[in-house]
């Protein structure tokens, strides 16, 4: 069974950094691209960025590049977002979530397992 | 960057009707490569559909997607309560991808 645990999540002023993390399980973790989504209290779903399986090649949603670093251990099986310069804007229940094996080589973030989230909250 | 936008908003019905589910991309989206999900309060998102048409593992069959291009369809056959929940569209062609902004589908 596919499992995501997403830990790291809390309280932070303007400015600060936080560093997220998600335990995969259930899965041959260096198989799969992983992602982060987010979703805004009450709001709708923000791809944030997504790392390959061997961690070679990343994208980042514009409203997070330079300031939020994905990574991955793939010995650990974790996944990682750090989050610098953080802004109100950040405040947000982050998702880690798992590229679908039907997202070939030429797609992007087909998500089929998603873990219950990290909320992050922004403020001073 | 492809904009999807979702209508409507909001759909009001009852426990067995049908419910159809458009999300109109901002430019062609290339194989069809649109997904949606189904979100109820609470919980994380669920894929149910992918490759536009293509239901993802244990979804139900009154579930059905549809289209091409810039229009999408999702339907439910005959509404369960279960069913009752927010649903998001997402293009996944780009190394950006996008959701639409949802639509509720609230028990009237």
């Amino acid at each position: 069974e596919v499992q995501l645990l997403e830990s790291g999540g809390g309280l932070v002023q303007p400015g600060g950094s936080l560093r997220l993390s998600c335990a995969a399980s259930g899965f041959t973790f260096t198989s799969y691209s992983m992602g982060w989504v987010r979703q805004a209290p009450g709001k709708g779903l923000e791809w944030v960025s997504l790392i390959s399986g061997r961690g070679t090649t990343i994208y980042y949603a514009d409203s997070v590049k330079g300031r939020f670093t994905i990574s991955r251990d793939n010995s650990k099986n974790t996944l990682y977002l750090q989050m610098n310069s953080l802004r109100a804007e950040d405040t947000a229940l982050y998702y880690c979530a798992k590229e679908s094996a039907s997202c070939g080589g030429d797609c992007y973030a087909l998500l089929d397992y998603w873990g219950q989230g990290t909320l992050v909250t922004v403020s001073s | 960057e492809i904009v999807l936008t979702q209508s409507p908003g909001t759909l009001s019905l009852s426990p067995g009707e049908r419910a159809t589910l458009s999300c109109r991309a901002s430019q062609s989206v290339r194989s069809s490569y649109l997904a949606w999900y189904q979100q109820k309060p609470g919980q994380a998102p669920r894929l149910l559909i992918y490759g536009a048409s293509s239901r993802a593992t244990g979804i139900p069959d009154r579930f059905s997607g549809s289209g091409s291009g810039t229009d999408f369809t999702l339907s439910i056959s005959r509404l369960e309560p279960e069913d009752f929940a927010v649903y998001y569209c997402q293009q996944y062609v780009s190394s950006a991808p996008t959701f639409g902004q949802g639509t509720k589908v609230e028990i009237e």
